[in-house]
């Protein structure tokens, strides 16, 4: 069954690059029907789409974070990660990392079917 | 950016009542919309991808319609577990937006 776990610091201070790592078990990252993605929930908020990366390194990102994020992939550790530079406070948030299904062939088309448990990420002095 | 308006944001039920939970869009996704349902502390769970398709395991008291601009979450008799905050997610076009999210309570 697969799972997804995310991992990184809990505290990242002001104007520092946040970076957390999700690691993907029980199946390959490099499966071709699936993207993986970050999704992030402020406190008390919805959620918000960060970025989706396929395996062979296509990116997708929200333009309202593009010029601070970047995802990448490596495929050897069956992981993917997540930079956010010079955070601030709003940037404060539970991460969590995804599988996305991208194409019919996953039949879950066009949603997150399985969420890793999140991680609360403060950004603090 | 399409923005996904959610209504109502909170609604009280009691159990074996059925809900019906609104999504709109500012412009149309074709079938492109999923729901998850989150309970506090928890990620998201995908209940319906695709307006109405049942992620394998959802009971089937959930179920999923509408198409273009207007969708709808309905559960048709509430169970004690059902009780939570309800998301749509549209996937039509980049970014990926969700709704504000309904929470649902005992009454």
């Amino acid at each position: 069954q697969l799972q997804l776990q995310e991992s990184g610091p809990g505290l990242v201070k002001p104007s520092e690059t946040l970076s957390l790592t999700c690691t993907v078990s029980g199946g390959s990252i490099s499966s071709g029907s699936y993207y993986w993605g970050w999704i992030r929930q402020p406190p008390g908020k919805g959620l918000e789409w960060i970025a989706n990366i396929y395996y062979g390194a296509s990116t997708y990102y929200n333009p309202s974070l593009k010029s601070r994020v970047s995802i990448s992939v490596d495929t050897s550790k069956n992981q993917f990660s997540l930079n956010l530079s010079s955070v601030t406070a709003a940037d404060s948030a539970v991460y969590f990392c995804a599988r996305y299904c991208a194409t019919s062939s996953c039949y879950t088309d066009g949603s997150f079917d399985i969420w890793g448990q999140g991680t609360m990420v403060t950004v603090s002095s | 950016d399409i923005q996904m308006t959610q209504s109502p944001s909170s609604v009280s039920a009691s159990i074996g009542d059925r809900v019906t939970i609104t999504c709109r869009a500012s412009q149309g996704i074709s079938s492109w919309l999923a729901w998850y349902q989150q309970k506090p502390g928890k990620a998201p769970k995908l209940l319906i991808y695709i307006t109405s398709s049942l992620q394998s395991g959802v009971p089937s008291r959930f179920s999923g319609s509408g198409s273009g601009t207007d969708f709808t979450l309905t559960i048709s008799s509430l169970q004690p577990e059902d009780f939570a905050t309800y998301y749509c997610q549209q996937a039509n076009s980049f970014p990926y937006t969700f709704g504000q999210g309904t929470k649902l309570e005992i009454k």
